[in-house]
C-alpha cells in the first residue's frame, strides 16, 4: 500500500489560510489523492479528492505537485469548526475492493 | 436523517463477553465497511462488504465475525472480548456511483473492555 507523510501538528489564527502538506513520493499512476478530516469525537469526513489537476470545492482546494509525488490541501479561511486531524489518503481505484489506509495525519490546531 | 448510523453509542462490557455493534445507512451504497481506531488514534480498515459478500478482511481475529442481511445493514459480532479490543469502531458505507467515491462514516462506537 502507498504511503503518504504529514507533519504530525499544525496551527493556525482564525481567519487565516491553511496550507497542510502531503508527501506520497511512491504514487502510482492509477492512485487518486484523498483527505478526510476528523473532528473531535466524530467519524471520519471526506474534504476532496484529486489525481493530477488542482481541485476546488466548498470546503478546501487541493494542489497537486506536477510530478504528483507531493500535495497541499489549502483552507482558505480557517475557522474554529476546522481544528480536526487531516488525512492525506492514497486511494487505487477499485471496484468493490476499495478501502482507505489511514495514515498518522497532521492535528490541525486553530486559534482564536 | 443520519446516513450513517451505528448502534450503541457507547459500550462497555467484562472480558469474555460475547457484544454486538450494528450499523445501517440509508444512502443505497452498496459497499460497507467497519474501521477500527486504536487508543493511539491509529485508523485502521477491519472488512468491506459489498452487497452482502465479503470482500476485505484484514487479518482480524476469528473471534470479530460481521453479518450482513442485507445491503442497508453491516453488523460486527465479538466474540469473547478481550481488553485489546477497547476501541472505537467504526462504519462506513460507498458506492463508486458517487463521483468522488467517498466513504460516508458513521459516529463510532466506543467499547469499553474491563
Amino acid at each position: 500500500d502507498a504511503k503518504t507523510t504529514q507533519p504530525n501538528s499544525m496551527e493556525s489564527n482564525e481567519e487565516e489560510p491553511v496550507h497542510l502538506p502531503c508527501n506520497h513520493s511512491t504514487i502510482s499512476g492509477t492512485d487518486y489523492i484523498h483527505w478526510y478530516r476528523q473532528l473531535p469525537s466524530q467519524g471520519p469526513e471526506y474534504v476532496i479528492h484529486g489525481l493530477t489537476s488542482n481541485v476546488n470545492n466548498r470546503m478546501a482546494s487541493l494542489a497537486i505537485a506536477e510530478d504528483r509525488k507531493s500535495s497541499t490541501l489549502i483552507l482558505h479561511r480557517a475557522t474554529l469548526r476546522d481544528a480536526a486531524v487531516y488525512y492525506c489518503i492514497l486511494r487505487t481505484p477499485s471496484y468493490n475492493t476499495d478501502k482507505l489506509i489511514f495514515g498518522t495525519g497532521t492535528r490541525l490546531q486553530v486559534f482564536p | 436523517d443520519t446516513a450513517v448510523s451505528q448502534t450503541p453509542k457507547y459500550l462497555v462490557t467484562q472480558m469474555g463477553n460475547d457484544k454486538s455493534i450494528k450499523c445501517e445507512q440509508n444512502l443505497g451504497h452498496d459497499t460497507m465497511y467497519w474501521y477500527k481506531q486504536d487508543s493511539k488514534k491509529f485508523l485502521k480498515i477491519m472488512f468491506s462488504y459489498n452487497n452482502k459478500e465479503l470482500i476485505i478482511n484484514e487479518t482480524v481475529p476469528n473471534r470479530f465475525s460481521p453479518k450482513s442481511p442485507d445491503k442497508a445493514h453491516l453488523n460486527l459480532h465479538i466474540n469473547s472480548l478481550e481488553l485489546g479490543d477497547s476501541a472505537v469502531y467504526f462504519c462506513a458505507s460507498s458506492s463508486p456511483e458517487v463521483p468522488s467515491n467517498e466513504q460516508f462514516f458513521g459516529p463510532g462506537t466506543r467499547l469499553t473492555v474491563l
